[in-house]
């Protein structure tokens, strides 16, 4: 399973652009990567996915790099409510549907 | 359309009592899952069901059992709770097409 590193935190200035980083340098060429933020006591929320090409929703953008080995999130103008822990996933090949949390990051959004 | 709904939202209990959780999902979904989240970490797999009928082991399966009778609800059982089992206890739907969950608004279970 392809495994990943994120910053255990990071903050930003609301209204600014955050950047949450992610490596996952040995994620093999079918593995997709997952983004879920969890805010404090609620239940993870799904945010965005892609394999190769750069995604955007409503929520966020997903930039990743030719070489798969990192992605980066992007929320465009970061709000207080977007303060949260910040998971980057890559869908494990063999493990039928199931998601691996890891530590996340999180991103302290600041007035 | 409520999404993932968790019965019961807090309990308590004693070192080898029982007791059940339900998850009800109204979005028609296949798979559901079980996670659990200990104090400071990330999310644990627990069990999972791919259908009606069907549950599989996650990664921390020990000491819990769940069924799926009904596709909208997957239940999750301790039969003697331990202290260990301590934790915020989240249940997730999702059509198996894509790894995009929803989660439900967890259960916070406390075993003395």
């Amino acid at each position: 399973d392809a495994k990943t590193t994120q910053p255990t935190s990071m903050d930003c200035a609301e209204g600014r652009a955050a950047n949450l980083p992610c490596n996952h340098s040995t994620i093999s060429g079918n593995e997709y990567v997952y983004w879920y933020r969890q805010i404090h006591s609620q239940g993870p929320q799904y945010i965005i996915h892609g394999l190769k090409n750069n995604e955007t929703n409503e929520m966020a953008s997903l930039i990743i790099t030719e070489d798969r080995k990192s992605s980066t999130l992007i929320l465009p103008h970061a709000t207080l409510r977007d303060t949260a822990v910040y998971y980057c996933i890559v869908r494990p090949d063999n493990a039928g549907n199931m998601l691996t949390f890891g530590g996340g990051t999180r991103l302290m959004v600041k007035p | 359309n409520a999404g993932v709904t968790q019965t019961p939202k807090f309990r308590v209990l004693k070192t080898g009592q029982s007791m059940t959780l339900l998850c009800a999902q109204d979005m028609n979904h296949e798979y559901m899952y079980w996670y659990r989240q200990d104090p400071g970490m990330g999310l644990r797999l627990i069990h999972y069901s791919v259908g009606e009928g069907t549950t599989a082991k996650g990664e921390v399966p020990d000491g819990y059992n769940v069924s799926r009778l009904k596709k909208q609800n997957f239940l999750l059982g301790l039969e003697s709770a331990a202290p260990s089992q301590t934790s915020v206890y989240f249940c997730a739907s999702g059509s198996g097409v894509t790894y995009e969950q929803y989660f439900g608004p967890g259960t916070r279970l406390t075993v003395t």
